[in-house]
């Protein structure tokens, strides 16, 4: 069975404050893993598809890395526009396309 | 820009009734998903359907939940009856196909008195 966990559950930050979260996995046949910011009472919005280990993106403040067993999102100097709940899913090979997701890291960003 | 649209945005219920949430994915977009994220969790899936096909409900309680999506566009959820723990965020995802990146929309909060 796939399996997401995500640490820390919740971190704050001050302004200026560069962090990492994690997300670490267990799937048979990783093809792809995807990191979604979830703002309070609104749908998830994509930020980010990675799909193999090595493989690293970026946007604006924000940098994933995938490793074969873990990703790593990358904040660095946040403001507090990037206080959300940034949530990590992976899918597996096969016929069936549905995102596993870990339970999230509720991010603050103080000023 | 494209969006996938979900209604209501709120659904207050009692126990034991039924309720129905709509979703239409992004224009041509084939594959619909439908999750169910509790509080201080992560969605979880409910159904996918591709085109007007159900492709995987096996985590639709089938007792009470059923799904449609009748001309392969727009899709519809239904509780019946619902029960206190059905209280959740219902969203709705679509994505182009496979294994394409799945778009969701802003989510139905239900809540079950």
């Amino acid at each position: 069975e796939d399996q997401v966990t995500q640490s820390p559950e919740a971190l704050r930050l001050q302004e200026g404050e560069s962090s990492s979260l994690n997300c670490s996995y267990t799937v048979s046949g990783l093809r792809g893993l995807f990191w979604y910011r979830q703002d309070p009472g609104k749908g998830p919005e994509f930020l980010f598809t990675l799909y193999s280990a090595g493989e690293e993106k970026e946007k604006e403040r924000l940098k994933a890395t995938l490793t074969k067993k873990e990703s790593f999102l990358h904040i660095t100097a946040p403001k507090p526009e990037d206080s959300a709940t940034y949530l990590c899913a992976v899918q597996a090979g096969g016929s069936n396309y549905k995102l596993t997701f870990g339970k999230g890291t509720l991010l603050t960003v103080n000023p | 820009e494209a969006e996938v649209a979900q209604s209501p945005r709120y659904k207050i219920t009692e126990k034991s009734q039924a309720v129905a949430f709509w979703c239409d994915p992004i224009s041509g977009h084939a594959t619909l998903y439908w999750y169910r994220q509790i509080l201080g969790q992560g969605p979880e899936l409910l159904v996918q359907f591709q085109d007007e096909s159900v492709v995987d409900d096996s985590q639709l309680p089938k007792d009470r939940f059923s799904a449609e999506r009748l001309k392969g566009v727009d899709s519809t959820l239904k509780i019946q009856p619902a029960e206190l723990g059905d209280s959740a965020m219902y969203l709705c995802a679509s994505s182009s196909g496979g294994f394409e990146t799945q778009y969701f929309g802003p989510g139905t909060r239900l809540l079950v008195l």
